[in-house]
């Protein structure tokens, strides 16, 4: 059975540019995290879609959003991209309702570089 | 707001065991988690424990959870050169419903041989 997947593994952008990230679930998962894991920060949460909805959404500006399709796979998009910006982008999966017991199913992320 | 803290590095020899420590501040986490990540992959749900149990075993791993002074520890026993990578403590304060975890910043374990 096929993991969770992003695409693309790396992004470089200069400031000011617009990034794109995608996820596609487990088979089945219809709830789909997005965290930030940025040097010496840990993991920030980011936002929760679960059945095509945002549900929730960590403290980051509105430059960050997404949204997430019939299919239950997710995009990230960042828009004015600033050189903090540069981190590993994760996602995770859990089946519907939220992370219940807990656990997040992960992708490898995407890592994007802000020149 | 809840907060997750760990230490950032721990080393250790191959065979010796590894304690991880990690302490919280909400007082109504359901759950708390232990996630691995090995270099270059996403986190991987190692353990978790619920917020009524004092300890839980798990051939090598133990997790032990101290609710009064809200600290939780993962000792790894017979630690193996597999076993480094970063090991993130995460807490659920929300019960699931608002879908995320809280996580620590990781403890970077490195095993020596």
């Amino acid at each position: 059975e096929a993991g969770v997947t992003q695409s693309p593994t790396h992004l470089i952008k200069t400031r000011g540019q617009q990034a794109t990230l995608r996820c596609s679930p487990i088979s089945g998962h219809t709830s789909v995290y997005w965290y930030q894991q940025a040097l010496g920060l840990g993991l920030q949460f980011l936002l929760w879609y679960d059945e095509g909805e945002e549900r929730n959404r960590g403290n980051f500006p509105p430059r960050f959003s997404g949204r997430q399709f019939p299919n239950y796979s997710s995009e990230l998009n960042v828009n004015a991209l600033e050189l903090e910006d540069s981190a590993l982008y994760l996602c995770a999966t859990t089946p519907s309702g939220g992370a219940n017991t807990g656990e997040l199913f992960f992708g490898e992320g995407s890592r994007l570089t802000v020149l | 707001g809840e907060d997750v803290e760990q230490s950032l590095f721990l080393s250790v020899r191959e065979g010796d065991s590894s304690v991880i420590n990690c302490t919280y501040t909400d007082s109504s986490s359901t759950y708390l988690y232990w996630y691995k990540q090995e270099p270059g992959a996403g986190l991987q749900l190692l353990t978790y424990i619920f917020s009524n149990m004092d300890m839980k075993q798990d051939q090598r791993l133990t997790v032990l959870l101290n609710k009064k002074d809200k600290h939780l520890s993962l000792r790894i026993a017979d630690t193996q050169t597999g076993d480094s990578a970063i090991y993130f403590c995460a807490d659920d304060p929300y019960g699931g419903s608002q879908g995320n975890l809280i996580f620590g910043k990781g403890t970077k374990l490195s095993v020596k041989p």
